[in-house]
């Protein structure tokens, strides 16, 4: 069974710039979130989203936002990169039921110069 | 507003001894707790989790954790440390009927030979 793919796993982009990554869920998965982690703030939640819905939101500006496809791939986009958005930005999937736990994408590695 | 304390950033152990990592949570409902290891460059894979059907929960590669309500704990343990086990260690909660994970600050276990 094939994981949580993240494409692509690093990128490095200059400030003002917009990013958008992409995260493929485990077959079956329609639950997917995005998380930031970086070293001084650890992982911090982004969003959720559930059949094209953005179900959860976490306290992030708005140059963060995200999408959900009927196929339930997921991306993000950041638009207007700061040099404090260099990160690592986790994609995870899960099923739709609270008591299971969120499987992880390598993640993709943002660095803004 | 749910939250996981994670104390110690860096724990040291020697190859062999007890791995004691502290995770304590903070819920006004009975929460789904989970713990992570993230490699370097890799994104978080679990260990456990807790959702209410045992107390005591085995994960894999010989950790536990022992869900206390009393003193609102999820300790993560392993009696033998091994030196594949260094990496840093999550705790998260997950609240019923939220698809929000909130991740502790992270420790960082280092094993020494």
């Amino acid at each position: 069974k094939a994981g949580v793919t993240q494409t692509p796993r690093y990128l490095i982009k200059t400030r003002g710039q917009q990013v958008t990554l992409s995260c493929s869920p485990i077959s079956g998965h329609r639950s997917v979130s995005w998380y930031q982690q970086t070293p001084g703030q650890g992982l911090q939640f982004l969003f959720e989203y559930f059949s094209e819905t953005q179900r959860n939101k976490g306290n992030f500006p708005g140059r963060f936002s995200g999408r959900q496809f009927s196929n339930s791939r997921s991306e993000m986009n950041v638009s207007t990169l700061e040099l404090g958005d260099s990160a690592l930005y986790l994609c995870a999937s899960s099923l739709d039921r609270v008591d299971t736990e969120a499987f992880f994408g390598q993640g993709t590695r943002l660095t803004v110069v | 507003a749910q939250s996981v304390t994670q104390l110690g950033s860096h724990v040291s152990v020697s190859e062999g001894a007890l791995v004691l990592l502290r995770c304590n949570y903070s819920s006004s409902v009975p929460p789904y707790l989970f713990w992570y290891v993230q490699y370097p460059n890799q994104g978080l894979q679990l260990l456990l989790k807790y959702t209410s059907a045992a107390t005591l929960v085995k994960g894999i590669n010989g950790f536990e954790a022992e869900f206390k309500k009393s003193e609102t704990s999820f300790h993560l343990t392993k009696p033998s440390a091994h030196m594949s086990d260094a990496a840093e260690y999550f705790c998260a909660v997950n609240r019923a009927g939220t698809y929000k994970y909130i991740f502790g600050t992270g420790t960082r276990l280092k094993v020494l030979a």
